[in-house]
């Protein structure tokens, strides 16, 4: 099952207002990367995190990686009817290749 | 250049059946990942390949699931006695392959699969 858990499930915003989705491991994570698939389409990468504590900015998208690693965040500032699309965060651990997909948050934006 | 692409785009088949879903990765790209995805779901692991060596095949769910990359560059993953519990859309994602790994993944279009 999937080790890393993501919330919320769902969002609805009125364009303008800001979203955040929370991605959480139960182990240290090695990085973790951040996708977005709109609906239909499949994942299109949108970064990676490495370092503890790493903030990296996007335009209107901020994405953080937390102290222990194990935590992660992206926060979209004034959101856009181009921003629908489910956000999934994907961390891996130790040494291996294998990538741990959360269950992604879905958003909706309202005009 | 061209994109990760998949074939086919639609498989229906009946249980028990075999099937074969095939990945074109982006050339030059010598790492590899299948995945497959149910619906509001995340993109599982199945299996991941660098070059031709399969380096992680621990999400493949049993044995009748098997894949190939022969040449380090088309994947092919063999479904056997389709279940219907097999249905999902199949994802392959290639990256470069260096640095640990490191990289972002490219993925195709994915191929639903339906077993009746």
């Amino acid at each position: 099952g999937q080790q890393v858990m993501q919330i919320p499930q769902y969002q609805h915003v009125q364009e303008g207002e800001d979203f955040t989705t929370y991605c959480n491991s139960s182990t240290t994570l090695s990085n973790i990367q951040w996708y977005k698939q709109r609906p239909g389409g499949h994942p299109v990468f949108l970064i990676q995190l490495v370092k503890s504590g790493e903030v990296k900015k996007q335009k209107r998208l901020t994405f953080q990686f937390g102290e222990a690693k194990k935590n992660s965040s992206l926060h979209i500032t004034a959101t856009q009817t181009t921003d629908v699309g489910t956000y999934f965060c994907a961390g891996r651990k130790g040494g291996g290749f294998k990538t741990i997909f959360g269950a992604g948050t879905r958003l909706f934006v309202k005009a | 250049g061209a994109g990760v692409s998949q074939t086919p785009s639609n498989k229906v088949t009946e249980k028990g059946k075999y099937v074969e879903l095939r990945c074109d990765p982006i050339s030059g790209h010598t790492a590899l990942y299948w995945y497959r995805q149910s619906l509001g779901q995340g993109p599982e692991f199945l299996i991941y390949f660098q070059g031709t060596g399969a380096a992680d095949d621990s999400g493949l769910p049993n044995d009748r699931f098997f894949a190939v990359r022969p040449e380090g560059s088309v994947s092919t993953l063999k479904i056997q006695r389709t279940e219907r519990g097999d249905s999902a859309v199949y994802l392959c994602a290639s990256s470069e392959g260096l640095a640990g790994g490191y990289n972002e993944q490219f993925f195709g279009p994915g191929t639903r699969l339906t077993v009746l």
